[in-house]
């Protein structure tokens, strides 16, 4: 298996406009997890998924972010609009299922300006 | 929810010495517990990982970790540390809801 594949790697956008960020999780496995990472606030928690359906998205900053699974294969985080605070890199991880690890994808590392 | 707390935001160490990251968490019940590495510019990579049993875990790169369940702790060590380890080290602590959070992280200098 490939692991878990982000795009794009690297997104600059001007503030205002929409990005959408892609993940395509490991095959089989039943929950994706969305994070943000940045130097002030480290590693954190957005949103996840299970079974495609989402069951906590308590850490998601605000409405302008919002992210979907339309399936067992693909998720999107979406950030509408864009804010230079949104600069950052965002990971995208799947794990098996309770219990299991978490597998990493690359990331994606966002810049507004 | 659950919460973890790395309480070293950098250490740095000679390389061959020996090693010790912290890790405490907050949980409820017994909890999943993992440490991952990350490289400069790296996604995130396992470790090692408790579960249950034996408390005392080995990973990879000559890692291991142990569970104090009376300490709430979870520290990583290694006896002998390699210029390669230098990176950012994150613990996280998984939960029954499927949930999965992570501490700050310490960043690790290894000096010549």
């Amino acid at each position: 298996d490939a692991g878990v594949i982000q795009s794009p790697r690297h997104e600059v956008t001007e503030m205002g406009q929409e990005v959408t960020l892609r993940c395509k999780p490991i095959s089989g496995h039943n929950s994706l997890f969305w994070y943000r990472q940045t130097m002030m606030r480290g590693l954190e928690l957005l949103i996840y998924f299970n079974n495609n359906v989402p069951i906590d998205d308590s850490g998601m900053p605000e409405d302008r972010f919002s992210a979907k699974m339309p399936n067992a294969s693909f998720s999107t985080l979406k950030i509408q609009p864009s804010e230079p605070r949104d600069s950052a890199v965002y990971f995208c991880a799947s794990r098996y299922r309770e219990a299991t690890e978490a597998f990493f994808g690359q990331g994606t590392r966002l810049t507004v300006v | 929810a659950q919460s973890v707390t790395q309480p070293d935001i950098h250490i740095t160490v000679s390389e061959g010495a020996s090693l010790e990251l912290r890790c405490n968490y907050s949980y409820g019940a017994t909890p999943y517990l993992f440490w991952y590495v990350q490289s400069p510019g790296q996604g995130l990579q396992l470790l090692l990982k408790y579960f249950s049993g034996d408390t005392l875990v080995q990973g990879i790169k000559g890692f291991e970790a142990e569970f104090k369940r009376s300490q709430s702790s979870f520290n990583l060590r290694k006896p002998s540390v390699h210029w390669s380890d230098a990176a950012e080290y994150f613990c996280a602590v998984g939960a029954n809801n499927n949930d999965m959070r992570f501490g700050a992280g310490t960043r690790l200098t290894v000096k010549p």
